[in-house]
């Protein structure tokens, strides 16, 4: 069955280190998401893309965040630098896309947990 | 904005009881809604939709209906099993298309 790969599975780094996080959709997926899960809250969106394209990328802190999906395929997350309020799991997800629009059914990763010391 | 509001948790139940987790939702017009389950150690998987009022989604024993009306989504299961402890995130969908929108996530676990 195929599913959505992410790496690293777990990273612990030190505050105003940089971190990348890296995200294999399920292939033919067109729409990717990053969403950022707290310990204890439910996943919030950070980026969404269509193809190599960003949709929304409202609550990606810009400032120490980044993204890219440069081939329409595989994505990269990026913090640069880590802060401590950046402990989180990060997870990918994906999903097929209808006429340029996601079917809205979402195939999660496992998730990228970040501890910032 | 749109927002998911559920119950808090933890759920501790014993093996054969009847689950019920309550989800409201706030949206403008006609949003989609979701369940979706994270067992242990494992990522999110969605259980279970409905995408128009009194469509009523079920998967596994669960089940779930939209209710316009009261804006409610609950999930309701007749007998769990252990199996069944994990976390359970209930989600919506703007009409605009918009991604997931997730509630705060209810933790389940039942004992046998």
């Amino acid at each position: 069955e195929a599913e959505v790969a992410q790496s690293p599975r777990y990273k612990i780094t030190e505050k105003s280190q940089a971190v990348a996080f890296w995200c294999d959709p399920i292939s033919g997926h067109a729409t990717l998401y990053w969403y950022r899960q707290i310990l204890g809250q439910g996943p919030e969106l950070l980026v969404q893309f269509q193809d190599e394209s960003v949709v929304d990328d409202s609550q990606l802190p810009k400032d120490r965040f980044s993204a890219e999906r440069l081939k329409g395929v595989d994505s990269t997350l990026k913090i640069q630098p880590a802060e401590l309020g950046d402990s989180a799991m990060y997870l990918c997800a994906s999903s097929l896309a209808v006429g340029g629009r996601s079917t809205g059914e979402l195939f999660f990763g496992e998730g990228s947990r970040l501890t910032v010391l | 904005g749109d927002s998911v509001t559920q119950m808090e948790g933890p759920v501790t139940l014993s093996e054969e009881a009847f689950l019920t987790i309550n989800c409201t939702y706030t949206a403008t017009g006609y949003p989609s809604l979701f369940w979706y389950v994270q067992y242990p150690g494992e990522g999110l998987q969605l259980l279970l939709k409905a995408t128009k009022a009194d469509d009523k989604g079920s998967n596994k024993g669960f089940e779930a209906t939209y209710r316009k009306e009261t804006t409610s989504f609950h999930l309701e299961k007749g007998s769990v099993q252990v199996s069944d402890s994990a976390v359970y995130f209930c989600a919506l969908r703007g009409q605009a298309g918009t991604a997931l929108i997730f509630g705060k996530g209810t933790t389940l676990s039942v004992s046998s």
